[in-house]
């Protein structure tokens, strides 16, 4: 695709039940980031992918939080137990590597209530 | 880790008149500075973004200047116009990041009243 795609675009989901959240990086960007947007805040990081590397997870806030990228491209969030805090916009972004200009999708709107 | 500070968190100039941006980062090993316009319901969109080995970068209207010494850096909106009006993220990335994530700073609510 042209851009980052995210699915769903937006969720309400019943406190603790589990969540997750897709993204399509674009093609051939090797790079991928989550990052957390609550309302009015500004952009909270949450994991990064590189290649086949092992992901770094030192933003993700708990261990309900985890996240999978599978063969080097289609990443899922998953929020498990979901709490009314966790209500936010979940952006992905991608980039064609380490160091380049970061493109993020449209986000994830989720809504815990 | 690094920290990004904006100022101010809201301004409202009229069609015409210029928009500054200002942010401050901590860490003096950032190295890459970039700007984000986030239109309601949108994500963020890279608008300009400049290196930490120039001072001074433009696009038309858009403007960003850099000042290393003072580690603070700033965004110059010329001309505006209503379809400026949205959110605008400064950002900042140094190579002791993760994987050379963004720190970004809490926005700035632009309006552009015509």
């Amino acid at each position: 695709g042209a851009g980052v795609s995210q699915s769903p675009s937006n969720k309400v989901t019943e406190k603790g039940k589990d969540v997750e959240l897709r993204c399509d990086p674009i093609s051939g960007h090797t790079a991928l980031y989550w990052y957390r947007q609550s309302l009015g805040q500004g952009l909270e990081f949450l994991i990064y992918f590189q290649g086949n590397s092992a992901p770094d997870k030192s933003g993700l806030p708990s261990d309900r939080f985890s996240a999978e990228r599978t063969g080097g491209s289609v990443s899922t969030l998953t929020i498990q137990r979901t709490q009314q805090e966790d209500s936010a916009v979940y952006l992905c972004a991608s980039s064609p590597g380490v160091g380049n200009t970061i493109y993020f999708g449209e986000g994830s709107w989720l809504t815990v209530v | 880790g690094e920290n990004v500070e904006q100022h101010p968190s809201t301004l409202s100039v009229q069609e015409g008149d210029s928009a500054v941006i200002k942010c401050t980062y901590s860490d003096s090993a950032s190295n890459y500075f970039p700007w984000y316009k986030q239109e309601l319901g949108k994500g963020p969109q890279l608008i300009i973004d400049i290196r930490s080995n120039v001072g001074e970068k433009k696009d038309q209207r858009i403007a960003v200047t850099l000042n290393k010494t003072a580690k603070h850096f700033s965004l110059h909106i010329t001309e505006t116009q209503p379809e400026d009006s949205a959110v605008y993220f400064c950002a900042a990335r140094s190579n002791s990041n993760s994987g050379y994530a963004l720190n970004f700073g809490k926005g700035t609510s632009l309006l552009v009243t015509p």
